[in-house]
């Protein structure tokens, strides 16, 4: 069965500092990657995707990707309180139910002011 | 770009009655729509998928007649909870990907479903 795992947190982390989320997948064939932000009581929202092994950077994020140690990393620098969330890795699965993401269980972020 | 509503956002009913939500995609053809549960403090759980005129693929363990998917166009997916029941209570969220191979999802608001 294919799986995404990623530590449930909560990762606590001082406002400022750089916080470091960490996936790992198990389907050696996946090719896109995502991550979204959940607040407490609402929907997902899409942070970045990725599809290229290295870094690929969007204001204060940098997703990593590393295809052949089936690593996914989401970098937040200078962390603020409104980072608080959970924070879901998403794995396209292409032999799956058209194209649908497989995601983590996430992992909850708090940022302390 | 890229918006996906859900209506309504949120719907208390009895049990036993039936409850429609609606997703459309406000900016964008979707041609595939998803549709999760989620319970409290858990991860998102597929419950199916549906394409633009034709049947649903639903997850296994999700039963077909109970919740029922209607792809009726490329903007507009509906799921209805039928004869629901107490246990039925989640967020539903549906998510909506657009045409040309494009991978990404964007998702609705979600609608908290409570069955008393």
């Amino acid at each position: 069965q294919k799986e995404v795992e990623q530590n449930s947190g909560p990762l606590s982390v001082p406002e400022g500092a750089i916080a470091s989320l960490n996936c790992t997948y198990s389907d050696r064939g996946s090719q896109s990657f995502f991550w979204y932000r959940q607040y407490s009581g609402k929907s997902p929202e899409l942070i970045m995707s990725i599809y290229s092994n290295g870094d690929k950077e969007d204001g204060r994020f940098t997703a990593q990707l590393n295809k052949a140690s089936q690593y996914v990393s989401l970098l937040i620098r200078d962390s603020q309180p409104s980072d608080s969330a959970t924070y879901l890795c998403a794995v396209k699965n292409y032999g799956g139910s058209q194209g649908n993401l497989i995601f983590g269980k996430g992992t909850k972020l708090s940022v302390k002011p | 770009g890229a918006v996906v509503s859900q209506h309504p956002s949120w719907v208390i009913c009895k049990s036993g009655t039936s409850v429609k939500i609606e997703c459309r995609s406000l900016d964008f053809q979707a041609t595939t729509m998803f549709w999760y549960r989620q319970f409290p403090k858990q991860s998102l759980m597929l419950m199916a998928t549906s394409n633009e005129g034709s049947k649903a693929t639903y997850e296994q363990g999700v039963e077909k007649d109970k919740f029922l998917i209607n792809h009726a166009s490329l903007t507009l997916s509906t799921l209805t909870v039928t004869s629901a029941h107490p246990e039925d209570s989640s967020f539903y969220i549906c998510s909506a990907r657009g045409r040309g191979g494009l991978d990404t999802q964007y998702f609705g608001p979600g609608t908290r479903l409570t069955v008393l």
